[in-house]
């Protein structure tokens, strides 16, 4: 009954290499994020996705491309892989009824380019 | 962009001390604002909200304090226990979400 799942939650890769990663999200929520977290914990959001639809798209670098083929999944293509890429990348959703506008991460997928 | 900083990185407590962690923002837009704690290895975990009309809101052992006038967010925590240990994060939106650096509390038994 995992709200925000990601896959894979380790990814060991060379420099130059094209991965992804995947999250899901069984919420019902509407928006889905991207954030990147280095290694001193500083959190910067990359891509909102809201209903399918691009929203936010941070000053990132055209390497990284997200795909949502349905607003329960929020993918991240990651190509020409280089050493800076290496961070945890966390997916989240928001967009839940009641007051509260909270964001629910994923368990993050930890990135390392060698 | 829009900085969302905190005062301390690291903290550290003794077991059933208070502990405050401080945030200064600087998007006087900004109408609701959480706290988020990130344990080792996991992604970050709601605590505890509040939105701009509001100067202070408790939960369970958490109260959260805004300060408007100088654009400034603390986390109390009460009688700090180990489970407590963790980087805690502020983060304001306007819209868009922005998070602070994150400050490391260490609780000591």
């Amino acid at each position: 009954d995992t709200a925000v799942s990601q896959t894979p939650k380790y990814l060991v890769t060379q420099m130059g290499n094209d991965k992804s990663i995947k999250c899901e999200q069984n919420l019902g929520h509407d928006t889905m994020y991207w954030y990147k977290q280095d290694s001193k914990k500083f959190l910067k959001i990359m891509f909102s996705y809201n209903n399918k639809e691009l929203i936010i798209n941070e000053t990132v670098p055209n390497r990284f491309s997200p795909k949502s083929p349905d607003k329960a999944h929020l993918n991240l293509h990651i190509n020409s892989l280089e050493l800076g890429d290496s961070a945890v990348y966390f997916c989240a959703s928001a967009g839940g009824s009641g007051a509260r506008n909270e964001q629910f991460f994923g368990p993050g997928t930890r990135l390392t380019v060698l | 962009g829009e900085s969302v900083g905190l005062h301390l990185p690291t903290l550290s407590v003794q077991e059933g001390d208070n502990s405050i962690i401080n945030c200064a923002y600087s998007n006087s837009a900004s109408d609701y604002f959480i706290w988020y704690k990130q344990e080792s290895g996991k992604g970050p975990q709601f605590i505890i909200d509040i939105r701009s009309n509001m100067d202070k809101r408790q939960g369970q052992r958490v109260t959260v304090l805004l300060n408007k006038t100088v654009k400034h967010l603390s986390l109390q925590i009460a009688a700090t226990q180990p489970g407590d240990s963790a980087v805690y994060f502020c983060a304001e939106t306007a819209g868009q979400f922005y998070f602070g650096t994150g400050t490391s509390l260490t609780v000591i038994p």
